[in-house]
């Protein structure tokens, strides 16, 4: 099975600073990667996803992410942050042929931007 | 506005109450989910149904207990809960829980707490 580690609990940034939040995986097939959003008070709802092609991948908001499948690792970026990025954000894989019952989430990072 | 949506939106309950919550999808979703999202770990999968069939049920305690009438609602009946149990609980959907590629799309979940 499938696991999903998000390093950082609990980030803290003032506005204008870059984001990179880190998510590694283990798994020893291909994998889909997602990453979710959940901003205070709100569901959560998907930021960007990686299924093949290109390895950076681009979302809603400004965020990236890189898949490189060396490091098994999807972490997702920013180059500037805003205060209404303050959200928890989660990262979550599953096997490319697996079902979308299958998806793994990891514990999540809460990203607090001061204005 | 998610497409799915879940109440009540908070819930206080004894450990002798019975209560129930209710998700609703509006979007032709056939493959309806429960998750456990408890604070500093991962989204916990509780249920699958998919096209009204119970296809996943990941060790849950059976003082949880599903129902799943039609592809558009789904409900998560509660009875002699624990204090543990107090979580968020949210409802996801998706067109089936057998097609990987497409992201789930989550309710604004239910505060659950257990008094």
């Amino acid at each position: 099975a499938q696991s999903v580690s998000q390093h950082n609990h609990h980030v803290i940034l003032s506005e204008a600073a870059s984001l990179e939040l880190g998510c590694n995986y283990s798994y020893g097939g291909t994998v889909n990667l997602f990453w979710y959003v959940q901003y205070p008070g709100q569901h959560l709802q998907l930021l960007l996803k990686y299924f093949s092609g290109d390895p950076l991948v681009k979302g809603i908001k400004g965020f990236e992410a890189e898949f490189i499948k060396s490091k098994f690792s999807f972490n997702l970026r920013k180059p500037s942050v805003q205060w209404s990025d303050t959200a928890e954000y989660f990262c979550a894989v599953k096997p490319s042929s697996g079902s979308a019952r299958q998806l793994t989430f990891g514990s999540g990072t809460q990203l607090t931007v001061l204005p | 506005e998610t497409g799915v949506t879940q109440t009540p939106r908070h819930l206080v309950m004894g450990m002798t109450n019975k209560k129930s919550l209710k998700c609703e999808q509006h979007l032709g979703h056939n493959a309806m989910y429960w998750y456990k999202q408890s604070a500093k770990k991962p989204l916990e999968l509780m249920f699958v149904y998919n096209f009204k069939e119970q296809t996943e049920n990941n060790s849950v305690p059976s003082r949880f207990s599903p129902e799943c009438p039609n592809s558009s609602h789904l409900f998560l009946h509660l009875h002699t809960l624990q204090p543990e149990d107090s979580a968020l609980y949210l409802c996801a959907s998706s067109p089936w829980a057998g097609q990987g590629n497409s992201p789930l799309h989550f309710g604004n979940g239910t505060r659950l707490t257990v008094t």
